[in-house]
């Protein structure tokens, strides 16, 4: 199993440009989420999804799109890119009620 | 107040010495706790759980003391390879505190 991958592993936008982050899982978990994680902040919710075609928002959802087609994958879409969204982005799986959630590699975004 | 709060050190400890981080939370009903660690520039990795009745691993204590809301991590007979940052999250609010960094030195 690759379990968590994540797609670029690193990018650089400039503002106002739109991108994808890819994020995809190979244990069939029904749960998967979106977090940002900046010095000093933590690892902040941005979207999370508990099954396919079921999204929701978490604590910053502002600039950030999501959808949930299929259980496998869960890209992040950044509409018009903002210095503020200067981040690094890990997606996360569990499966609903183990809690234990298996993180991706990351994505560092720098938007200039 | 933060709602997941954490001491960011860094905590700077010769091999072989104990060390002990605190969490606190400001959510009264929050039941259920993580401890992850997060080597530099990668993902967080689950290290243990932590419920009411606590969680021990090999050198590793995790505890609740909820009347003052906060958790615990304790390690014991830290090595070189503890260094790492150690992340807390209470799981019904899905919030991680920002981390505290731990440096084991030889």
């Amino acid at each position: 199993n690759a379990g968590v991958t994540q797609t670029p592993k690193f990018q650089v936008l400039k503002t106002g440009q739109s991108m994808t982050l890819q994020c995809a899982q190979d244990m069939n978990h029904e749960y998967m989420s979106w977090y940002r994680q900046d010095p000093g902040m933590g690892l902040r919710l941005i979207h999370y999804s508990v099954g396919a075609g079921i999204t929701d928002q978490g604590e910053v959802p502002n600039g950030y799109n999501v959808s949930r087609s299929t259980t496998e994958d869960f890209p992040l879409r950044l509409l018009s890119a903002a210095p503020s969204q200067t981040s690094v982005y890990f997606c996360a799986s569990n499966q609903p009620g183990t809690y234990e959630q298996y993180f991706g590699p990351g994505t560092r975004l720098t938007v200039t | 107040r933060k709602e997941v709060e954490q001491d960011p050190g860094p905590f700077n400890v010769p091999e072989g010495a104990t060390v002990a981080f605190n969490c606190t939370y400001s959510n009264s009903a929050s039941q259920s706790f993580f401890w992850y660690r997060q080597d530099c520039r990668k993902e967080p990795k689950l290290l243990m759980s932590v419920y009411s009745s606590g969680n021990e691993d090999g050198r590793f204590t995790a505890q609740l003391n909820r009347a003052s809301q906060y958790i615990s991590l304790l390690i014991r007979d830290s090595k070189l390879s503890d260094s790492a940052t150690y992340l807390c999250v209470v799981i019904e609010d899905m919030r991680f505190g920002a981390g505290t960094r731990l440096t084991v030195k030889p």
